[in-house]
């Protein structure tokens, strides 16, 4: 168990409509991370977030946004999803932004029907 | 950009035969080097890392050695056991020369590997 927790598990939903996904960080850590995993992109940076700012951004569609709170959890929004958009998120933490050890919580599974 | 190329897979071995997954890297800068393992439904662990030129990462029996020349980073294990079989990911973080990483993490397709008994 890495400390990182991220609700819900599995996701279903249909093609247009709005989704967020939620990452809780290890106690301490103040940076977070989002990754995607697809089987035709494998796993891919999103972004990342320090103490509640955005730090760094990758490979993330437009419809994708994401934040993190005063209490340091963040969330990732994913609206007029496409079935390619189907993918395994993965949120990570590590203490600062720099830090060479990133955590991964144990992934949501969305599924776009 | 930066990139990571692991060798292909599915990797089939029988449990005590030897490893080795291939990775290659281009990065500019001075790049953290890491080796993921994914193990069925659960997220990435950290197996091991190497920060710079000729480290040798190692963990679990697994090492890896960080060898500039060649732009490489291949995990090896002498002897492989059944409670193995999982995904590897290599992947790299760019670092400045004070060895400050800048965080985000790329990645390498991932390569299966399987152990029988």
């Amino acid at each position: 168990d890495s400390g990182v927790t991220q609700t819900p598990k599995h996701l279903i939903t249909a093609t247009g409509q709005r989704v967020t996904l939620r990452c809780s960080p290890r106690s301490g850590d103040l940076s977070v991370y989002w990754y995607q995993q697809s089987l035709d992109q494998g796993l891919q940076f999103l972004i990342q977030y320090y103490n509640g700012e955005e730090r760094a951004k990758g490979n993330i569609l437009e419809r994708f946004s994401a934040q993190q709170f005063p209490d340091l959890h963040s969330e990732l929004n994913l609206s007029s999803l496409e079935l390619g958009d189907s993918a395994l998120y993965f949120c990570a933490s590590s203490v600062t932004m720099t830090s060479m050890e990133q955590y991964f919580g144990p992934g949501t599974r969305l599924t776009v029907t | 950009g930066d990139s990571v190329t692991q060798m292909e897979g599915p990797v089939t071995l029988s449990e005590e035969a030897f490893l080795t997954i291939n990775c290659t890297y281009t990065a500019t800068g001075y790049p953290s080097l890491f080796w993921y393992v994914q193990y069925p439904g659960e997220g990435l662990q950290l197996l091991l890392k190497a920060t710079k030129a000729d480290d040798k990462g190692s963990n679990k029996g697994f090492e890896a050695t960080y060898r500039k020349e060649t732009t490489s980073f291949h995990l090896e294990k002498g002897s492989v056991q059944v409670s193995d079989s999982a995904v590897y990911f290599c992947a790299l973080s760019e670092a400045n020369a004070g060895g400050t990483s800048y965080g985000k993490l790329t990645f390498g397709q991932g390569t299966i590997l399987t152990v029988h008994p």
